[in-house]
């Protein structure tokens, strides 16, 4: 157990919709990130926030984006959802602006399914 | 942005026999790590490299950290069932304001053979 929290753990939705992904991070620690891994496209750094503030962007779609609340949960809300966004969606969290040993700790993943 | 290549893409071995995977780079490092997705979970780190040219081991792993920062490899010997995954190579570097990121391969499929 990483101590990283993420629900839900499935979804299925339909073309078009919106749908909203949590994550609680390891308790302390004040980095989040958001990672989409795709079938052969291996760990797609989305989007990091820092006690509350957007630290870096990867590639992430403008149909998405995501915040951290001040009890450090984050959101990562996915709109206008295509058939290609379908993938596992990971939370991780570190203590640090990847400052110290730079290890990320892994939720279980969001498993999100568009039909 | 940043590419690891991350080699082989899947393999298949017989329980018992070694295994060795690699990560190159076109951009230098200035950490390596590696990581192993067993099926259904997050990504858990198995060993961090932190110096050029280091060797470092856990267990029936050895990784080690390029002298040229560009590259890493990990071996894995004598394999049983469990390691059974997918493996994932990261390479973590200075991103601006004060933040680092991993950039990571596209994982290797590990399957053993029983």
């Amino acid at each position: 157990d990483s101590g990283v929290t993420q629900t839900p753990k499935h979804l299925i939705t339909a073309t078009g919709q919106r749908v909203t992904l949590r994550c609680s991070p390891r308790s302390g620690d004040l980095s989040v990130y958001w990672y989409q891994q795709s079938l052969d496209q291996g760990l797609q750094f989305l989007i990091q926030y820092y006690n509350g503030e957007e630290r870096a962007k990867g590639n992430i779609l403008e149909r998405f984006s995501a915040q951290q609340f001040p009890d450090l949960h984050s959101e990562l809300n996915l709109s206008s959802l295509e058939l290609g966004d379908s993938a596992l969606y990971f939370c991780a969290s570190s203590d640090s602006l990847g400052t110290n040993t730079g290890e990320l700790f892994f939720g279980e993943g969001s498993r999100l399914t568009v039909l | 942005g940043q590419q690891l290549n991350q080699s082989p893409q899947s393999m298949f071995i017989q329980e018992g026999e070694d295994v060795s995977m690699n990560c190159t780079s076109s951009s230098i490092f200035n950490t390596w790590l590696w990581y192993k997705q067993d099926p259904g979970e997050g990504p858990v780190l198995l060993i961090a490299l932190y110096k050029a040219g280091e060797l470092t081991s856990n267990g029936r792993l050895t990784a080690q950290f390029g002298i040229t920062r560009k590259d890493s490899f990990l071996n894995i010997s004598a394999s049983i069932p469990s390691d059974v995954g997918i493996y994932f190579c990261a390479g973590r570097a200075y991103s601006g304001a004060g933040s680092y990121q991993l950039t990571f391969g596209k994982g290797t499929k590990l399957s053993v053979i029983p």
